[in-house]
């Protein structure tokens, strides 16, 4: 079964700088899709931002982008000039489509509480 | 983009008494619907799958009995918590993946804060 771990429960951040959070997996599958969702104190679900592990490139979305690393099964998310606004939890989760045999499920890790700081 | 939406947002029910939750996509239609429970300061749970029109696909360690999930159409599942207890107090929530839509895509709804007293 595909495990996600992401060390750090707590961070925080000065306003405009940069952070970056760290999510480590553990799977046998070759072709699969990595997350970074937020959940703000309004306990929505915002997806951040999305990795096709089949793709080398690094996903980037404005302020957000991912450092994935696949033979190391680290997806690390970096937030550059960051707002108050990114105060939330972000969890890191893993999925394997129904295309690749999988059943779209997503795992998630146990979360990083970031706090960005005035 | 898609809208999921949950209904209550909020609800106290009894020890003893059973509680339906709703989710429904709003603008497409859904084929797999999820249903996580999440408690303080924890990451999210999936409980289960259901498809439209057959049963649901339970989690581990989850109760059939307990949680009825039903997929009645392609907009709308429905949880029921029977016979709540206290333990059972949580932040339910569902998301949806779009019937021919993007293999990875998820939309979640705004979640069901229960307390059972």
């Amino acid at each position: 079964a595909q495990t996600v771990t992401q060390s750090q429960p707590e961070m925080s951040v000065q306003e405009a700088e940069t952070v970056t959070l760290s999510c480590t997996y553990d799977t046998s599958e070759s072709n699969y899709y990595l997350f970074w969702y937020k959940q703000p104190p309004s306990r929505q679900m915002i997806l951040v931002i999305r990795q096709e592990a089949y793709k080398q490139q690094n996903a980037t979305e404005n302020r957000f982008s991912v450092n994935f690393q696949k033979a190391a099964k680290s997806f690390s998310l970096k937030i550059s000039d960051s707002q108050l606004g990114d105060t939330a939890m972000y969890f890191c989760a893993f999925m394997k489509p129904l295309t690749q045999g999988g059943s779209e499920k997503l795992v998630f890790g146990k979360g990083t509480k970031l706090t960005v700081n005035p | 983009g898609a809208v999921v939406s949950q209904h209550p947002s909020w609800v106290i029910c009894k020890s003893g008494t059973s509680v339906k939750i709703e989710c429904r996509s709003l603008d497409f239609q859904a084929t797999t619907m999820f249903w996580y429970r999440q408690f303080p300061k924890q990451s999210l749970m999936l409980m289960a799958t259901s498809n439209e029109g057959s049963k649901a696909t339970y989690e581990q360690g989850v109760e059939k009995d307990k949680f009825l999930i039903n997929h009645a159409s392609l907009t709308l599942s429905t949880l029921t918590v029977t016979s709540a207890h206290p333990e059972d107090s949580s932040f339910y929530i569902c998301s949806a993946s779009e019937f021919g839509g993007a293999a990875y895509e998820q939309y979640f709804g705004p979640g069901t804060r229960l307390t059972v007293t």
